[in-house]
């Protein structure tokens, strides 16, 4: 099973609202990784959790706020978003050991548009 | 940091012919090179890698080469049918502690046509 779960698939939300991405794998992978991706653009860095520890924040506007409740769980909290964040949010993971924690497996997305 | 460079942007082939997208990189030190393949409203998936220690790998219709003295590294894609119509996204890693972070390549846009 190489699935990374996302839900929602589709997001639609104010700029006062409050919402939460949530992203799920069960291949005992322990590095996760939060993505955005504009349309026609590579996917850019937000977040690496690595054992459940945050690792890498890519200087991500504090709006975004990341949390890893357990290995197999990561999630991604909304909260004050502006419209130029509307964007396809991917989620990631990938396996540890030497040689295999670089290939990364990604989510098919939450497509999300702040209005 | 590592920087990558991909080229074409975009790339028409007829359907059968072959199509080669290129890609260079900065850091000396990136070891690990995969190739992601997004259709329209999909996921980016991998449909080839190759580390440093190897300067070809093929799967099919679909191969890599790598030349780690000139930073670059290529796909392949022989015999196009319309399925292969899609972004395809470069990237680079290295072997730091960074768990695989990747600096990926603008993407190359493949329109394969009947």
């Amino acid at each position: 099973d190489t699935e990374v779960t996302q839900t929602p698939k589709h997001l639609v939300m104010g700029m006062t609202n409050k919402k939460s991405l949530k992203c799920e794998q069960h291949m005992g992978h322990r590095a996760m990784y939060w993505y955005k991706q504009k349309a026609k653009k590579p996917p850019e860095l937000m977040f690496v959790y690595s054992y459940e520890k945050l690792s890498i924040n890519e200087s991500v506007p504090s709006r975004f706020s990341p949390e890893c409740p357990n290995s197999s769980l990561l999630n991604l909290h909304l909260h004050a978003l502006q419209p130029e964040d509307s964007a396809l949010y991917l989620c990631a993971s990938s396996h540890p050991g030497q040689l295999a924690k670089n290939i990364q497996y990604f989510g098919a997305g939450t497509r999300l548009s702040v209005l | 940091g590592e920087n990558v460079e991909q080229h074409p942007s975009t790339l028409s082939v007829q359907e059968g012919d072959s199509a080669v997208i290129k890609c260079t990189y900065s850091d000396s030190a990136s070891n690990y090179f995969p190739w992601y393949k997004q259709e329209l409203g999909k996921r980016p998936q991998l449909i080839i890698d190759i580390r440093s220690n190897v300067g070809e790998k093929k799967d099919q219709r679909i191969a890599v080469t790598l030349n780690k003295t000139a930073k670059h590294f290529s796909l392949h894609i022989t015999e196009t049918q319309p399925e292969d119509s899609a972004v395809y996204f470069c990237a680079a890693s290295g072997t730091t502690d960074s768990w695989g972070k990747f600096q990926f390549g603008a993407g190359t846009q493949v329109v394969v046509t009947p």
